[in-house]
């Protein structure tokens, strides 16, 4: 079946690290994105990419990076620049129309 | 600057009883409007969706949308509700297909579904 797999689900990070979500999507969409949600504030969103090779800061992109070396594969680095990182963390990919979101993952700081 | 109004954060229903989501937005043109479903620990369903045409859009688990652009509106009903119909309910905009953009939707903050048997 086609679909967004994130991986972990739950992933902990000591102060100071640098973690990596992952995201992989096999709908050969072009477009990828990062959303961060907090309760009572729905989604936010961190960075975006429209090709391969190219992504665009959203509105809360301080603290994390990613990287788009393939079509299939958009993963989220918080670095320990993020100063509050805990947060539920989803990846989305759009066709023409809509976008599709994966299941999350809940970031929690030790 | 768009942007998404959900004005209920918390509504709790009878199980059977109708339903009705409030979503306001604000954009420069005809935004595409969306109402995604979410369940704890999970990512987002689509429910609906209007781009444009007949203002009364049909969705999945008979949910229903009715775009009021008079109002800036996109309200969520469902004529009788369902104990598994109690999730987080999130209204989105995003730019036209026409305008080539593919930066992002604006979501709501949510309204979450209580529902009681």
């Amino acid at each position: 079946d086609g679909g967004i797999t994130q991986s972990p689900k739950y992933l902990f990070r000591k102060e100071g690290q640098n973690v990596t979500l992952s995201c992989e999507q096999n709908l050969n969409h072009d477009a990828m994105y990062w959303y961060r949600q907090d309760p009572g504030q729905g989604l936010r969103l961190i960075y975006y990419s429209q090709i391969v090779n190219d992504f665009q800061k959203g509105d809360i992109a301080e603290g994390y990076s990613v990287s788009r070396e393939k079509k299939e594969s958009f993963p989220l680095t918080v670095t320990s620049a993020q100063k509050n990182p805990t947060a539920f963390y989803l990846c989305a990919s759009k066709d023409r129309e809509k976008q599709h979101f994966g299941d999350g993952t809940r970031l929690s700081i030790l | 600057a768009q942007s998404v109004t959900q004005p209920d954060i918390h509504i709790t229903v009878s199980e059977g009883a109708s339903l009705e989501l409030r979503c306001n937005y604000s954009y420069g043109a005809t935004p595409y409007l969306f109402w995604y479903v979410q369940s704890p620990g999970q990512g987002l369903q689509l429910l609906l969706k209007y781009f444009s045409g007949d203002t009364l859009v049909q969705g999945i688990k008979g949910f229903e949308a009715e775009f009021k652009r008079s109002q800036s509106s996109f309200n969520l009903r469902k004529p009788s509700v369902h104990w598994s119909d109690a999730a987080e309910y999130f209204c989105a905009v995003g730019p036209p297909i026409s305008s080539g953009s593919a930066r992002q939707l604006t979501f709501g903050s949510g309204t979450q579904l209580t529902v009681l048997p």
